[in-house]
């Protein structure tokens, strides 16, 4: 699995939108890029995923640069509930998370009111 | 409910004891994993299990043991707990046909004295 990059921790006031960079410059072209995040004391929680287009869905908006090197997960209007820490893990799909996902450092996404 | 359901919620025990931590999921996932949470170490993958009767080791599996008797359950034995293996467990489900979208429980605290 490609090895992915984030800042250890964004602040983002309440009501706007939050943009999480990812960066995996090594990611070959049959793997995906997933987001997760968990909320305090709470497990995992899947966001959204996507190959090479831009993908959205209830919870956020996934937008993947056209070399695919990086991506962005997008909240649009954060509120204090989205404070969490947010993994962006990038694999080969394999049916079902095969052998399970490898989850990183990920980024601490504090919401300020 | 529907879902996927660990127990017990908080667990202490002494060093030495063997410890069972349950994992129950309704929504016939082929996948389940464990992992196991710990501060500066993240979310590492225990075992994981494929289908009914098919386990298989992950990342950290040395003091532990899993069984996969019916498709719903995936139980996680400590053997013979120590200080060490004291942290926060997740149990996780997958089907087959969904791309790597894991579904976590609400985790167990664990607490070897």
């Amino acid at each position: 699995d490609a090895k992915t990059t984030q800042p250890p921790s964004m602040d983002c006031a309440e009501g706007r939108a939050a943009n999480l960079p990812c960066n995996h410059s090594t990611i070959s072209g049959n793997e995906y890029v997933y987001w997760y995040r968990q909320i305090h004391s709470q497990g995992p929680q899947y966001i959204i995923h996507g190959l090479k287009n831009n993908e959205t869905n209830e919870m956020a908006s996934l937008i993947i640069t056209e070399d695919r090197k990086s991506s962005t997960l997008i909240l649009p209007h954060a509120t204090l509930r989205d404070t969490a820490v947010y993994y962006c893990i990038v694999r080969v799909y394999s049916g079902g998370g095969a052998d399970g996902l490898t989850f990183g450092k990920g980024t601490h996404l504090i919401i300020q009111p | 409910d529907a879902g996927i359901t660990q127990s017990p919620r908080y667990k202490i025990t002494e060093t030495g004891r063997q410890v069972t931590l349950m994992c129950h999921q309704t929504w016939s996932h082929s996948y389940m994993f464990w992992y196991r949470q710990d501060l500066g170490h993240g979310l590492r993958l225990i075992y994981y299990s494929a289908a009914a009767d098919i386990t298989d080791k992950g990342e950290v599996p040395d003091g532990y043991v899993v069984s996969r008797s019916k498709t719903e359950n995936f139980p996680l034995t400590l053997e013979s707990a120590t200080r060490s293996q004291t942290s926060v467990y997740f149990c996780a489900s997958s089907a087959t046909s969904e791309s790597e979208k894991l579904f976590f429980g609400s985790g167990t605290q664990l607490s070897v004295l």
